[in-house]
């Protein structure tokens, strides 16, 4: 079946470094593929998407490229804040799966001043 | 525009007790989703509705079942509540075409279930 795999954390970073964030999936056909971040004690936002091979979803710095041939989504930005501390989810659209994404296990970071 | 609201923000019940749950999507939205998150589990994926129908459902015993109204808002109940039922319940909604979600799914701060 499908699903989706982060590398684990917590990853701890000084303000202003460059972060990247692993994510590898397992899919039949063409998923979607997002990642979201959730900060204390509030829900998941969506921080941006790809749905077909090679594109860029970017957002307030960050940016992931949809790699079919490595099967990957992974998560960068070039200069981390402080504010950017939280939880980082990858997750998957399955093709014809109407509702259900599949998460990775979450990645936290920790930036620090 | 208003965002995914759910209803209450926290709980706290007793195991043996049923609790409801609610969520009113995105105004125009119409695919509602449930997920259940732990420490231990992760997110997993509950149901989903769309038209007052479930179209998709995950992994979990019947005491988790849910509903959807006319206006599109969410209801989801679990009965006999467990121990292990303690969670964050999440519901996202989306602007779908099809079974085909076109910006992909917005998320409510989620209710905060607590099984005593």
């Amino acid at each position: 079946g499908n699903s989706v795999t982060q590398m684990e954390g917590p990853v701890t970073l000084s303000e202003e470094a460059f972060l990247t964030i692993n994510c590898t999936y397992t899919a039949t056909g063409y998923p979607s593929l997002f990642w979201y971040v959730q900060y204390p004690g509030e829900g998941l936002q969506l921080l941006l998407k790809a749905t077909k091979a090679d594109d860029k979803g970017s957002n307030k710095g960050f940016e992931a490229t949809y790699r079919k041939e490595t099967t990957s989504f992974h998560l960068e930005k070039g200069s981390v804040q402080v504010s950017d501390s939280a939880v980082y989810f990858c997750a998957l659209h399955g093709s014809g799966n109407t509702g259900k994404l599949i998460f990775g296990q979450g990645t936290t970071l920790q930036v620090k001043p | 525009k208003a965002g995914v609201t759910q209803t209450p923000r926290y709980l706290i019940k007793t195991r043996g007790q049923q609790v409801t749950l609610s969520c009113s999507p995105i105004s125009g939205h119409r695919s509602v989703s449930w997920y259940q998150q732990t420490p231990g589990q992760g997110l997993q994926f509950l149901f989903e509705y769309f038209s007052e129908t479930q179209r998709n459902k995950g992994n979990f015993p019947g005491r988790f079942s849910g509903r959807q109204f006319s206006n599109s808002r969410s209801e989801m109940n679990v009965s006999t509540l467990e121990l292990g039922d303690s969670a964050l319940y999440l519901c996202a909604s989306s602007f779908t075409r099809g079974i085909e979600s076109l910006y992909g799914y917005t998320f409510g701060s989620g209710t905060r279930l607590t099984v005593v």
